[in-house]
């Protein structure tokens, strides 16, 4: 697709559930980010993969959280045994990673919801 | 390790006068800085961004931002504010490893930013 794609676009879930998030980023891109926004808040740093490995999965705030890419190309946040503080709009953002400076595009984000 | 900060959480200023969103950072090789802006309800859209060359970057909708190596600062600025202008002002950082790679991209708090008539 043109742009980074997210979904679902807005997720409720009730505490104690697991909930996957889905990112496509653009086509080639191989640096993906994800991030958590509160809200008004600002970006949480979770994790970033070149390629399908991560270098810096620092900011995952706790084993309840993970995320794997596969192909090089989708990204799943999985969040296990949701908690009402789980719930934030989370985003990712694509980039290429071998070009000098490329800014990182944004999907819309996910709105979660835990209730 | 790198970090960028925002120092001020809301910036004020009347319609027509000129704007300056404020940013500093932090990391260990030649940085790559970047402003993005949130509207409301939005996602972040990127505005600028410094790589190397002139200090002084031009982005979208009128916005400049100025590069200061010896101050770590990259303040964003416009020189007459619109209303539409009121957002979230993002400032974010990368940088490449000495041993080559890169680091992750990382943001600043955000500075909201209201333009009143």
């Amino acid at each position: 697709g043109a742009g980074v794609s997210q979904s679902p676009s807005n997720k409720v879930t009730e505490k104690g559930k697991d909930v996957e998030l889905r990112c496509d980023p653009i086509s080639g891109h191989t640096a993906l980010y994800w991030y958590r926004q509160s809200l008004g808040q600002g970006l949480e740093f979770l994790i970033y993969f070149q390629g399908n490995s991560a270098p810096d999965k620092s900011g995952l705030p706790s084993d309840r959280f993970s995320a794997e890419r596969t192909g090089g190309s989708v990204s799943t946040l999985t969040i296990q045994r949701t908690q009402q503080e789980d719930s934030a709009v989370y985003l990712c953002a694509s980039s290429h990673n071998d070009r000098v400076g490329t800014e990182a595009f944004f999907g819309q984000g996910t709105r979660l919801t835990v209730v | 390790a790198q970090s960028v900060a925002q120092p001020e959480d809301q910036v004020n200023v009347a319609e027509g006068n000129p704007l300056t969103v404020k940013c500093t950072y932090s990391v260990s090789g030649n940085p790559y800085l970047f402003w993005y802006v949130q509207y409301p309800n939005r996602g972040l859209q990127f505005l600028l961004k410094y790589i190397t060359g002139d200090n002084l970057v031009k982005g979208s909708y009128g916005f400049e931002a100025e590069f200061n190596k010896s101050q770590t600062s990259f303040h964003l600025k416009k020189p007459s504010a619109l209303v539409s202008d009121s957002a979230l002002y993002f400032c974010a950082v990368r940088d490449r490893r000495l041993s080559g790679g890169y680091n992750k991209l990382i943001f600043g708090a955000g500075t909201r930013l209201a333009v009143h008539p």
